[in-house]
């Protein structure tokens, strides 16, 4: 299985909701990201998990929480957002030895904060 | 120095041409050269990468040249189909690093 699976697909969201975005690799990866892409642009780095660890935080404000439950799941949760956080969500894994910067990306989840 | 600077900004070539896709770098640090494509509304999907230790490397229609000494890397597809219509972003980093330098993205047209 060389997937990475993201959920929800879309999400539409007011300033004061709260929820979470969903992803899953079975490829045996122990490093997990998140990223966060605007349009016509490069992803853009938040968060990196090693070993279950957050290895890497990218000055992320606090209104986005990582979570990593176990080496097959992250967990993005979302509290607080502003208009200016739409965008796409993207999940990626990579190996943590040999050829550990080969990232594999999920699909994405499209969010709109109104 | 962490810069990928990438060009053109955006390409059209007719199907069956030869789009090339170039790259920069400043840091020699680097070691991994990945190329990714986009479709619109997906998530980006390694193509071919390469490392340092040699000068070019080929799958299927797409082939990575590198070139150490001018600091520069360039996507090739040959035979382009309109299928090919993506955006492509070229990226860097360092072995002992989990992140990657993205380059701009490229937003390449393959006409019919």
């Amino acid at each position: 299985d060389t997937e990475v699976t993201q959920t929800p697909k879309h999400l539409v969201m007011g300033m004061t909701n709260k929820k979470s975005l969903k992803c899953e690799q079975h490829m045996g990866h122990r490093a997990m990201y998140w990223y966060k892409q605007k349009a016509k642009k490069p992803p853009e780095l938040m968060f990196v998990y090693s070993y279950e660890k957050l290895s890497i935080n990218e000055s992320v404000p606090s209104r986005f929480s990582p979570e990593c439950p176990n080496s097959s799941l992250l967990n993005l949760h979302l509290h607080a957002l502003q208009p200016e956080d739409s965008a796409l969500y993207l999940c990626a894994s990579s190996p943590t030895k040999v050829n550990y910067n080969e990232q594999f990306f999920g699909p994405g989840t499209r969010l709109t904060v109104l | 120095q962490q810069q990928v600077k990438q060009s053109p900004q955006s390409l059209i070539v007719q199907k069956g041409g030869i789009p090339i896709i170039n790259c920069a770098y400043e840091n020699t640090a680097f070691d991994y050269f990945p190329w990714y494509q986009q479709f619109p509304g997906k998530g980006p999907a390694l193509l071919i990468a390469i490392r340092p230790d040699v000068s070019e490397k080929k799958e299927g229609r797409f082939t990575i040249s590198f070139n150490k000494s001018a600091k520069q890397f360039s996507l090739h597809i040959m035979d382009s189909q309109p299928g090919d219509s993506a955006t492509y972003f070229c990226a860097a980093s360092r072995d002992s690093n989990y992140q990657l330098i993205w380059g701009a993205g490229t937003k390449l047209i393959i006409k019919p």
